[in-house]
């Protein structure tokens, strides 16, 4: 079973430029989950999609957003890229409900995407 | 407020060394999720255990063991006679209920670097 899978792998942007990083999840999943991971620190949320809504929404400007589309995959745009949006944008996968409504959320990453602004 | 905590930001070891790795949680819910993901120097973060708030059985596999002790907050993670392979962040998570209907998110530790030195 294919895993997440997220593309382009690495991408070099100047400043105010825009990028759209794509994710496709684990086959069955309808969460996707981003998460922008910049040098030397952890994991910082972004954006979770489920069911093609926006279900929560990490501490970032607005000029962070995204989708989902009918077949669960995603995309994360962001506009008018600054310096410090270099890192590396992870996207991963979850069942949001199993039988009976219980949520683990047990999240499967993709591979990353390296994004470098200069 | 939920929270997790890796005090540990860096460990280094030898070779067949045991060493573990701490987390500490809080959190208010009386069901909950606690997570290890290991993100080796590709950036692909791996899933390594999910343990639920009501089974504290500690668990083993292979060279890894987890001590999930609820009295103390805590879900230490050890690796016995660690290998160079091991060298990786390792990540703690929590699952935070946010809304009803069961809806989650994972509330991430800042990562412990674990380098094993031949």
């Amino acid at each position: 079973e294919a895993g997440v899978t997220q593309s382009p792998t690495h991408l070099i942007k100047t400043r105010g430029q825009q990028v759209t990083l794509r994710c496709s999840p684990i086959s069955g999943h309808t969460s996707v989950y981003w998460y922008q991971q910049a040098l030397g620190l952890g994991l910082q949320f972004l954006l979770w999609y489920d069911e093609g809504e926006e279900r929560n929404r990490g501490n970032f400007p607005p000029r962070f957003s995204g989708r989902q589309f009918p077949n669960y995959s995603s995309e994360l745009n962001v506009n008018a890229l600054e310096l410090e949006d270099s890192a590396l944008y992870l996207c991963a996968s979850s069942l949001a409900r199993l039988a009976g409504g219980l949520s683990y959320n047990e999240q499967f990453f993709g591979p990353g995407t390296r994004l470098t602004v200069l | 407020a939920q929270k997790v905590t890796q005090a540990q930001t860096e460990i280094s070891v030898v070779e067949k060394e045991d060493v573990t790795l701490d987390c500490v949680y809080e959190t208010r819910d009386t069901t909950y999720y606690l997570f290890w993901y290991k993100q080796p120097p590709s950036g692909e973060l791996v899933f390594l255990i999910r343990r639920n708030s009501f089974d504290e059985q500690n668990e083993i596999s292979g060279r890894y063991s987890w001590n999930f002790q609820k009295s103390t907050s805590s879900f230490n993670f050890t690796i016995t006679a660690s290998q160079v392979v091991d060298s990786a962040v390792y990540f703690c998570a929590l699952s935070e209920l946010i809304a009803s209907g069961n809806n989650r998110k994972l509330i991430w530790g800042l990562g412990t670097s674990l380098a094993v030195n031949p």
